[in-house]
């Protein structure tokens, strides 16, 4: 199994640019997340999704956009890129969550975007 | 509402002390806590969970964490530092729906010889 895996892995954006961040795993796990990291912050949750077809919003959503059309991949949208949006982005899975309250997540490697 | 704490956004120590990463946390619904460590330019890697089986949680490379409900703690220990070990670590409790995890703002750990 590869995992989660992201891509790219660097890419520098200008204003106004727009991109998609590539997240695909193998694992068959129903749950996918959108993070991201800024120095000293810890880790913002942007997206997330619960199954194909299934997303909902995190704690810093705005400026983003995703979607899940299959189990496996779970694309980030930015549109309109803007210096805030400097990060390190971190996809994750989890193949439990929910009534159990139990939910160990798997992350990819990251990406680092930058916008200039 | 879930929250995480971790005390200290960096620790030092010296190669083969007592590595010592505090976390205390909030929670509404029973907390399923977790530690990961990120090397640099990496992604995180879990540590070790607490599940509610046992309060003293071992993982991988040496480390350990105690639950201790009267405090809301589950700091992470290591008998030993090792120069392999300078990473930043995150403490993460579940949210109140199980759906996601929040995370503390890390500390970060630094060994030296």
């Amino acid at each position: 199994n590869a995992g989660v895996t992201q891509t790219p892995k660097f890419r520098i954006l200008k204003i106004g640019q727009s991109m998609t961040l590539q997240c695909t795993q193998d694992m068959n796990h129903n749950y996918m997340y959108w993070y991201r990291q800024d120095p000293g912050m810890g880790l913002k949750l942007i997206y997330y999704s619960v199954g194909a077809g299934i997303t909902d919003k995190g704690e810093v959503p705005n400026g983003y956009n995703v979607s899940r059309s299959t189990t496996e991949d779970f694309p980030l949208r930015l549109e309109l890129a803007a210096p805030s949006q400097t990060s390190v982005y971190f996809c994750a899975s989890s193949p439990l969550a929910g009534a159990s309250y139990y939910n160990e997540q798997f992350f990819g490697p990251g990406t680092r975007l930058t916008v200039l | 509402a879930q929250s995480v704490t971790q005390l200290g956004s960096h620790v030092s120590v010296s190669e083969g002390a007592l590595v010592l990463l505090r976390c205390n946390y909030s929670s509404s619904v029973p907390p399923y806590l977790f530690w990961y460590v990120q090397y640099p330019n990496q992604g995180l890697q879990l540590l070790l969970k607490y599940t509610s089986a046992a309060t003293l949680v071992k993982g991988i490379n040496g480390f350990e964490a105690e639950f201790k409900k009267s405090e809301t703690s589950f700091h992470l220990t290591k008998p030993s530092a090792h120069m392999s070990d300078a990473a930043e670590y995150f403490c993460a409790v579940n949210n109140q729906a199980g759906t996601a995890l929040i995370f503390g703002k890390g500390t970060t750990l630094s060994v030296s010889s």
